[in-house]
């Protein structure tokens, strides 16, 4: 079993739908990151966090430490939102080295 | 700031030739990072270096071999390129102020070994 679990896969909405992607993780942590690669490739962070919740635009991250799960919400969603969303933990005994989730590919239709 | 830049972005390879892959920041980052991804998985640490002449073992090590002679450039070696080390590698780098910050990625190489 992976330390970090995402859900859904593969996720396909609507054009102003709002979107929801977990992700679990089984170990403790440190921080959890959210990231973003585009369809050329390019990967970016969206957020860092270790405790609460972060919004940044129409993107909203939320972690529960005591169930050890975050979730990732894009409001009003646009065709330009369609990527791999990846989900990363810093574990508490591994320093700044990141575990990775195998992402969840979302495409939003016009 | 052009951020962390890799090259080549692409390149073949034939079983056994030898190759290095360089990254390079300019943001002053201490921390820098080695990855492959793959279908199906997750990014996956190769190599990490948390400062300037130190290198150290991640999850997929075996097969590679890095050097950090310079704060600001990562070198990725393949001494005897494998057909599964096809993958695409991104260098990643981040800051150590009082805890770790966001890892900065660069754009990727995507490499095939015949």
């Amino acid at each position: 079993k992976n330390e970090v679990e995402q859900s859904p896969q593969n996720l396909t909405a609507q054009e102003g739908e709002f979107i929801t992607i977990n992700c679990s993780y089984s170990v403790g942590i440190s921080a959890l990151h959210w990231l973003q690669q585009h369809p050329g490739g390019g990967i970016v962070s969206l957020f860092m966090l270790s405790s609460g919740k972060k919004k940044h635009g129409r993107l909203i991250a939320t972690i529960n430490i005591q169930e050890k799960h975050s979730s990732l919400h894009i409001t009003a969603s646009h065709p330009r939102d369609s990527a791999v969303y990846i989900c990363a933990v810093e574990l508490r005994t591994s320093g700044s080295r990141l575990t990775f989730g195998e992402g969840t590919q979302l495409t939003v239709n016009p | 700031n052009a951020g962390v830049t890799q090259t080549p972005k692409f390149r073949v390879l034939k079983t056994g030739q030898s190759m290095t892959l360089l990254c390079a920041q300019d943001m002053n980052h201490e921390y820098m990072y080695w990855y492959r991804q793959d279908p199906g998985m997750g990014l996956r640490l190769i190599h990490y270096s948390v400062g300037e002449g130190t290198t150290a073992k991640g999850e997929v090590p075996d097969g590679y071999n890095v050097s950090r002679l310079k704060k600001q450039n990562f070198l990725l070696g393949l001494e005897s390129a494998a057909p599964s080390q096809t993958s695409v590698y991104f260098c990643a780098s981040s800051a150590w102020v009082t805890s770790t910050d966001t890892q900065y990625f660069g754009p990727g190489t995507r490499l095939t070994v015949l």
